[in-house]
């Protein structure tokens, strides 16, 4: 049973630049995790933001990137802005298995 | 624009079944693989099932593999989720997710509907 873990929380202060991390228990986390950010605030559906590793959708901020770090797969948000508060998701495919895993979200407190 | 509404959600007594529905709009339904993602009061989102955009291939989470059964209408754009002999431990917020070109990418969400499992 593969355990994707990612920070449990973060804070970061406005204007300031933070990266959260997502480790996979079944080893590196590559460009074939296709690995996938959401960001969701209480009450919402969460929202996607990065997809396959680095590719933003047509709705993501300039601010956000995703990238692959160390084995980990990475969100980094520079120019934070409080509307960034909220969990971050991070997702990835296990292709020998044919299924997904989430990580257990980032809390992301902007102070 | 893309729109995905659930429905089907609501109260139902352990050991019993559900099925929830999820209409699909503004983009071709069939070009693409959807998913069902929930989530438990407080907790984090868990992927369940995908089915390929022709219907014909689907996969499972351990966790519901043998209890739901994911299908879709590619003549009326619904994507379907079957669940049976229910445990509390199935109470959740249920989304359907569309995927981008690949199944492998999400990109769309709905706005979720709730299931609650009565012991």
């Amino acid at each position: 049973q593969t355990v994707v873990t990612q920070e449990p929380s973060l804070t970061v202060s406005p204007g300031g630049t933070v990266t959260l991390t997502c480790a996979s228990s079944s080893g590196s986390v590559t460009t074939n995790s296709f690995a996938n950010w959401f960001h969701q605030k209480p009450g919402q559906a969460p929202r996607a933001l990065i997809y396959s590793t680095n590719q933003k959708h047509s709705w993501t901020p300039a601010r956000v990137s995703g990238s692959l770090l160390g084995g980990t797969a990475a969100l980094t948000l520079s120019g934070v802005q409080p509307e960034d508060e909220g969990e971050y998701y991070c997702m990835v495919y296990l292709s020998g298995f044919r299924t997904w895993v989430f990580g257990g979200g980032t809390h992301l407190t902007v102070l | 624009q893309v729109h995905l509404v659930e429905s089907g959600g609501g109260v139902v007594q352990s050991g019993r079944s559900l099925k929830l529905s999820c209409a699909a709009s503004g983009f071709t339904f069939s070009g693409y693989g959807m998913h069902w993602v929930r989530q438990a009061p407080g907790k984090g989102l868990e992927w369940l099932a995908v089915v390929l955009s022709d219907g014909n291939e689907q996969y499972y989470a351990d966790s519901v593999k043998g209890r739901f059964t994911i299908s879709r209408d590619n003549s009326n754009d619904t994507l379907f989720l079957q669940m049976n002999s229910l445990k509390t431990e199935d109470t959740a917020i249920y989304y359907c997710v569309k995927s981008t070109g690949r199944a492998t990418n999400f990109d769309f969400w709905g706005q979720g509907a709730p299931v609650t499992v009565a012991s």
